[in-house]
């Protein structure tokens, strides 16, 4: 079946540190994967996303890694800062021929971030 | 420029009650998709509405259905609540069915079923 998972469920990292995130996917027709970001009492918020096309994507303190051989993404944020601190899903985009053009998310489960100061 | 607005915030029914959530999507988006995020899981698709019909829908039963209006504006309605149906519900607007960056997520409302 399908899915999209994460490895681990909580991380902590030291305030300054880098984090590394990590997701692994199962679909290898999956196009189209993004990261998005969760705080409390709010709705996930876009980071960064990443086409099969792509093995690396920049954006400011993060990176996304995709490596499609393993079926893996990560998620890289230099600096970790207080701020940082929330719930981190990879969401797979895949478009579904019955419905044209329409796309839809499938998320994974979650990783916890939690910055020590 | 207001982002995507959901109502109400949040939501106490009784089982086997029925209920209806809002959502108005941001300025100058027209497709509206609907998830349920259960207590420490990732959000689940429910179904997405474009120029007023539904287009694509996910694993739920036939209890949960939706609408769209002309505004774009749209319902989520569940009837005979479940215990289970207790979740997050997250709205999401974009343009023309489109994901990724130009999706944009409403803070949900928070249902519980009791």
């Amino acid at each position: 079946g399908e899915s999209v998972g994460l490895h681990l469920p909580t991380l902590s990292v030291q305030e300054g540190d880098n984090s590394i995130i990590n997701c692994a996917y199962s679909n290898s027709a999956s196009d189209y994967f993004i990261w998005y970001k969760q705080e409390s009492g709010k709705g996930p918020q876009f980071i960064i996303d990443i086409r099969s096309n792509m093995d690396k994507r920049q954006g400011q303190r993060v990176t996304v890694l995709l490596n499609k051989t393993v079926k893996h993404l990560s998620l890289q944020i230099a600096a970790t800062q207080p701020g940082d601190s929330a719930v981190y899903f990879c969401a797979e985009n895949r478009a579904r021929r019955s419905s044209g053009s329409a796309r839809q998310l499938t998320f994974g489960s979650g990783t916890q971030l939690t910055v020590l100061p | 420029d207001a982002g995507v607005t959901q109502s109400p915030t949040h939501l106490i029914k009784t089982r086997g009650q029925q209920v209806t959530l809002r959502c108005s999507p941001k300025s100058g988006h027209d497709t509206v998709s609907w998830y349920q995020q259960a207590l420490g899981q990732g959000p689940q698709f429910i179904f997405q509405y474009y120029e007023e019909e539904e287009r694509q829908r996910g694993n739920f039963p036939d209890r949960f259905s939706g609408h769209q209006f002309p505004n774009y504006s749209s319902e989520l309605n569940v009837n005979a609540l479940l215990l289970g149906d207790s979740a997050l519900y997250l709205c999401a607007s974009s343009i023309r069915q489109g994901v990724g960056y130009g999706y944009t997520f409403g803070s949900g409302t928070r249902l519980t079923v009791v």
